[in-house]
């Protein structure tokens, strides 16, 4: 089935701890992106990647880092995680940039104590 | 700043009409449109796309799109009270859409029984 894979599901963490999320598609898709989602702010993208090893700031890339060293997997990584960082976090992937629209993972939802 | 504009709602439409959704978008350079549905705490699906003047047919949905108004559009015939979810607008912008789709912040629709 093609799909893309987010884990965990949920997370609850202390500030500071650094965390991992992780994205993986098996549809063999160039870009990949990382969006947050926030009441009455909708979603906005923290980081993209046109292809293994190119990776560009989105929108909110603050206290985030991204890496792309193989081309389905695509990780989230919050070195000190704090409380503003409390969201609902979606990994997408996209065939031949994003003229098709994205396919979303079924996201993380993290909580930052 | 490219922004894709919504009204929030709640859209409230009895059980069998016609739900009628809109979007605007403030980038005239605009490409490619999409419509996801999003159910409260799931990540959004993709249900129509559009990339020309005029109307798209799918089942129970039509995407409507005018690009010299920069208005697009979506109904939903003989609406189900499982079409009661928050539907985003999303936008390619002008440049190809390397930095990814934006979004609106959503409509909530609910289909009332």
């Amino acid at each position: 089935e093609a799909q893309v894979t987010q884990n965990p599901r949920y997370l609850i963490t202390v500030t500071g701890k650094k965390l991992t999320v992780t994205c993986s598609q098996n549809m063999n898709h160039e870009y990949m992106s990382w969006y947050r989602q926030d009441p009455g702010l909708g979603l906005r993208q923290i980081y993209y990647s046109m292809n293994v090893e190119v990776t560009d700031k989105g929108d909110v890339p603050e206290g985030y880092k991204v890496s792309r060293k193989e081309k389905r997997n695509f990780p989230l990584i919050l070195e000190s995680p704090s409380p503003n960082q409390t969201s609902l976090y979606f990994c997408a992937s996209s065939f031949r940039g994003t003229a098709y629209g994205y396919t979303f993972g079924s996201g993380t939802r993290l909580t930052v104590v | 700043q490219k922004e894709v504009e919504q009204n929030s709602g709640p859209l409230s439409v009895p059980e069998g009409a016609i739900a009628s959704l809109n979007c605007t978008y403030s980038d005239r350079g605009s490409q490619s449109f999409f419509w996801y549905r999003q159910y409260s705490g799931k990540s959004p699906e993709l249900i129509m796309s559009i990339y020309s003047n005029g109307d798209k047919e799918d089942g129970r949905f039509t995407a409507q799109l005018n690009k010299a108004s920069q208005y697009v559009s979506l109904l939903i015939r003989d609406s189900q009270p499982s079409d009661s979810a928050t539907y985003l607008c999303a936008v390619i912008p002008s440049g190809g859409g390397a930095d990814g789709l934006t979004f609106g912040k959503g409509t909530h629709l609910i289909i009332q029984p």
